[in-house]
Order: C-alpha cells, then sequence, then structure tokens
C-alpha cells in the first residue's frame, strides 16, 4: 500500500522566496504531523492536525511559517521570506489518530536549501 | 512539558555483538508511549519498539528489547545479535495523550564487519 509522500523532494530557492511543501499522508490517517530536521540532528516538532484542525500550532519557528491541510487529507506547509536558517530536511508523519500509542509512518522528506 | 535526552551522539558495535543504546525522558503526563524509531542512511523513518509507561513488562520485538525504569525516566534500547542492516540513527521518542510527540536529538550506530 502507498506510504507517506512529499513533494518535492529536493527545493532550492533564493532568501527571501516563499515556498510550499507538499504531504500526502496515508489513506485514512487523521492524524498528520510536521517535523524539520537539522543535519544530522534530531526532529522539532512543528505543527499537527487532526483532521482539518490544527490544535497545537506551538512548534512554528515564527510567522513566516504557516501549514494547512484540506478535506482531511492533503497537508502544506508554507514558508515565506525564506531565511539561510530555513535549510533542513522537513518531515511529515501520519498516524491513525492522534492519540498516544499511535505508532506515525513518516514520509522520505523534503530537503530544503536556502542560498 | 517533555523532554528526551539521548545522551549517546555515536555508538559502534561489532557484527553479532549486543549494543544498548541510551535514553532519558521528562513529563508531566500520568501516561504515555515511549517509542524508538530507526532512520536508516537516505530512508525513512520506521517504528523499532514501543512501550506504554503503565506496562511494567519492557516490550520485546525479535532482537530488539527495552529496558524501561519508569522511576528513573529512563528507556535504552537492546539491539541483540547486530546486523549490518541494523547501521542507522537511532530516535527515543515520547508521546503524550494529545498525540505530540518530542524526540531526542538521536544516535547514530555503526555496525563492523
Amino acid at each position: 500500500g502507498a506510504g507517506v509522500s512529499q513533494s518535492p523532494s529536493n527545493k532550492v530557492t533564493e532568501k527571501g522566496k516563499d515556498v510550499e511543501l507538499r504531504c500526502d499522508p496515508i489513506s485514512g490517517h487523521t492524524a498528520l504531523y510536521w517535523y524539520r530536521q537539522s543535519l544530522g540532528q534530531g526532529l522539532e516538532f512543528l505543527i499537527y492536525f487532526q483532521g482539518n484542525s490544527a490544535p497545537d500550532k506551538s512548534g512554528l519557528p515564527s510567522d513566516r511559517f504557516s501549514a494547512e491541510r484540506t478535506g482531511g487529507s492533503v497537508s502544506t506547509l508554507t514558508i515565506q521570506r525564506t531565511q539561510q536558517e530555513d535549510s533542513a530536511v522537513y518531515l511529515c508523519a501520519s498516524s491513525q489518530n492522534r492519540g498516544r500509542a499511535n505508532e506515525q509512518f513518516f514520509g522520505p522528506g523534503t530537503r530544503l536549501t536556502v542560498l | 512539558a517533555q523532554t528526551v535526552t539521548q545522551s549517546q551522539p555515536e555508538m559502534s558495535v561489532q557484527e553479532a555483538e549486543t549494543v544498548t543504546l541510551s535514553c532519558t525522558y521528562d513529563t508531566s503526563e500520568s501516561d504515555y508511549y515511549l517509542f524508538w524509531y530507526k532512520q536508516p542512511p537516505s530512508r525513512q523513518m520506521i517504528l523499532v519498539i514501543r512501550q506504554e509507561a503503565y506496562k511494567q513488562q519492557n516490550a520485546t520485538e525479535n532482537r530488539f528489547s527495552v529496558n524501561f525504569q519508569k522511576a528513573a525516566k529512563s528507556f535504552s534500547l537492546k539491539i541483540s545479535d547486530s546486523q549490518l542492516g541494523d547501521a542507522a540513527m537511532y530516535f527515543c521518542a515520547s508521546t503524550n495523550n494529545a498525540g505530540k510527540s518530542t524526540f531526542g536529538d538521536g544516535t547514530t550506530l555503526t555496525v563492523k564487519p
């Protein structure tokens, strides 16, 4: 079966440009998570969705970052006016629901490079 | 709030030997789950093993087992009979009732033939 997919796999952009990163979760998974992973580092929580609502946006680093989810499926993470420190791998994960016991299934990530 | 600490940035093990990866955590939650995830080089993160905090019995999945010490807030991962395919970055994570997960910084495991 299809897993979590993310696009693009790589994105190179110039400082100051806006970027959109897309995540397609596993069909039927109601919970969706976004993380940021800097080179060789752990995962930094950004935001998660239960259905289309985002009960916890506490991890978004600044107001340049926003995310939405439509139809309880696809999610888009938007970074406005990108900065060099935004360079990282952005990982998306989904789970059946947001309960504590649920395994998260991760996508392959989008590697963002801001020049 | 949750914090997860992995104090070993890198570990190495000889093929067929046993290795233990350390993890300590702190949480204000009364119930939570703990996870170990594996991230092979250039591949997606996958679940290795999970443990419910209310269960005293340590979880086991084939060659992978945990040593869960709730009072000490310790959750180590033991890999027995290490194989070359076990080489990866391993992340410890804590998940609270709301489903929010906090990950450690990871331990890179090298397996020597």
